[in-house]
C-alpha cells in the first residue's frame, strides 16, 4: 500500500459525459501528479500541482483539468468524454517535485 | 523523438536467476532522474528504485539494482534472484527539470515472466 488513495476503482460512462476523479496524496506529501495509461499511448504523465499550485503540464487535453485543494487531495475533471479517453488513470505524490514518486491503485475508466 | 527506450517487449527467466531489463534515455538537461516502476497484473504501479544523474554510485535497493552508465545513457535495472512474484510489467522513466518546469517521460514498458 503506497498510502495515496485514488476513487473512485472503476468508472463506466458515456460519450459526451463529464466525470471527476479524485486523489489523497499520502500524508505529508505536497505534489501531485497525474498520469493516464492507454494501451495506444503507453503511460503519460498529464499534470502536477505542487502546494495547490500547477507547476507542470504535461499531454493534458483542454477537455481535462485539474485542482489541488487546501487539504492537498486533488481532482482530476475529464469533460466531453470521448472513447478514446478509456485509460486507466493514475494520481502519484511525492515529497516535492523531485523525489520518487508514490502511486495510487487507479482509476479505470470506461467510457462507452 | 522517445525519451526512454524500452527495446525489449517481454522476457523469460527462470526462478532464482538475475535478469536485466535495458532501458536508454535521451536528454540535454543536466540535472536528471531515472526511475524503475514495477506493474504487476493488477495494475498498481510499484516504485522500485531511483538514480539521480549526479549520483556517484550505482543505486540499489534490495535485490533490485540499477546499472547507470551516463556516458552511454543507460539505466538498466538488474533484478538479482528472481521470484514469481516478479512476473510483471516494468517500466523505466525519466524525469527531466525541476519544480517549476517537470516533465516525467516513460518507456513502453518490458513483461517480464518467471519460470518456475
Amino acid at each position: 500500500d503506497s498510502g495515496v488513495t485514488q476513487t473512485p476503482k472503476h468508472l463506466i460512462t458515456a460519450t459526451g459525459q463529464r466525470v471527476t476523479l479524485r486523489c489523497s496524496p499520502r500524508s505529508g506529501d505536497l505534489s501531485v501528479y497525474w498520469y493516464q495509461q492507454s494501451l495506444d499511448q503507453g503511460l503519460q504523465f498529464l499534470i502536477q500541482y505542487y502546494n495547490g499550485e500547477e507547476r507542470a503540464k504535461g499531454n493534458i487535453l483542454e477537455r481535462f483539468s485539474a485542482q489541488q485543494f487546501p487539504d492537498l487531495h486533488s481532482e482530476l475533471n475529464l469533460s466531453s468524454l470521448e472513447l478514446g479517453d478509456s485509460a486507466l488513470y493514475f494520481c502519484a505524490s511525492s515529497i516535492g517535485g523531485e523525489n520518487e514518486q508514490f502511486f495510487g491503485p487507479g482509476t479505470r475508466l470506461t467510457v462507452l | 523523438a522517445q525519451k526512454i527506450t524500452q527495446t525489449q517487449p517481454g522476457m523469460f527467466v527462470q526462478e532464482k536467476e538475475a535478469v536485466t531489463l535495458d532501458c536508454t534515455y535521451d536528454t540535454s538537461d543536466p540535472s536528471y532522474g531515472l526511475f524503475w516502476y514495477k506493474q504487476p497484473s493488477s495494475g498498481e504501479m510499484i516504485f522500485l528504485i531511483y538514480q539521480g544523474s549526479y549520483d556517484q554510485q550505482n543505486a540499489t535497493e534490495g535485490r533490485y539494482s540499477l546499472n547507470f552508465q551516463k556516458a552511454r545513457k543507460s539505466a538498466n535495472l538488474v533484478i538479482s534472484a528472481s521470484q514469481l512474484g516478479d512476473s510483471a510489467m516494468y517500466f523505466c522513466a525519466m524525469r527531466e527539470g525541476g519544480i517549476n518546469d517537470y516533465k516525467l517521460s516513460f518507456g513502453a514498458g518490458t513483461t517480464v515472466t518467471v519460470r518456475a
